[in-house]
């Protein structure tokens, strides 16, 4: 069974670059099928889904946070990773990696989660 | 900027059924935006329930089902259970590999 584990620092300071890793295990990220995407949760709030990348190396950004986002993937680690810039402490938030489904008539939703990551941006 | 709408809250009785929708600021919730919908409990990551507006994923009890009612789409829970107390949230797929979650709605068993 697919596995996603997120990993990085639990503790960011403002103005600075959060970055996060997703290793992916039992399960290639080459993989024509699939979108590897980030979701945040802040504190008592909803979700949010951040950005996907696909195998290929195509990447998608939510409009809201674009010029902040950047998501890449090494694919010898078969792992992916998020840096987000210039974080403000609205950006405290646990941080989920995922597998979005893509092909197919059952597409474009997440079925596979990590447990998430809780990230809190604070001097 | 697309915004998708649930209903902040929401209680139903034990046994009882209840229907969760997730709506558009503009315009109507069709089968092409493959509306999915996720079950969060307190602490945990979500878990998917519902994908392309009716398919239930493993493991989910067939009292969940989903739909498209009139321009929105909906989850719905028959035979309420005192776990099925949780945050849900639906997500729509609008296009250019970007997706966007609903606010998500708090569901109460009482």
């Amino acid at each position: 069974q697919l596995q996603l584990q997120e990993s990085g620092p639990g503790l960011v300071k403002p103005s600075e670059t959060l970055s996060l890793t997703c290793a992916v295990s039992s399960g290639s990220i080459i993989d024509s099928d699939y979108y590897w995407g980030w979701i945040r949760q802040p504190p008592g709030k909803g979700l949010e889904w951040i950005t996907n990348i696909y195998y290929s190396g195509s990447t998608y950004y939510n409009p809201s946070l674009n010029s902040r986002v950047t998501i890449s993937m090494d694919t010898p680690k078969n792992q992916f990773s998020l840096r987000l810039r210039s974080v403000t402490a609205a950006d405290t938030a646990v941080y989920y990696c995922a597998r979005q489904r893509l092909s197919g008539t059952s597409a474009y939703y997440f079925e596979s989660w990590g447990q998430g990551t809780l990230v809190t941006v604070s001097s | 900027q697309t915004v998708v709408t649930q209903d902040p809250s929401f209680s139903v009785s034990p046994g009882g059924t209840v229907t969760l929708t997730c709506g558009l600021s503009s315009g109507s919730v069709s089968t092409s935006h493959y509306p999915s919908w996720y079950q969060q409990a307190p602490g945990q990551a979500p878990r998917t329930l519902i994908y392309s507006t009716n398919f239930r994923s493993s493991g989910v009890p067939d009292r969940f089902s989903g739909s498209i009612l009139g321009n929105k789409a909906a989850l719905i829970i028959t035979g309420a259970q005192a776990d099925d107390e949780s945050d849900y949230y639906c997500m729509l797929y609008v296009g250019s590999g970007i997706s966007v979650f609903g606010g998500g709605t708090k569901l109460t068993v009482l």
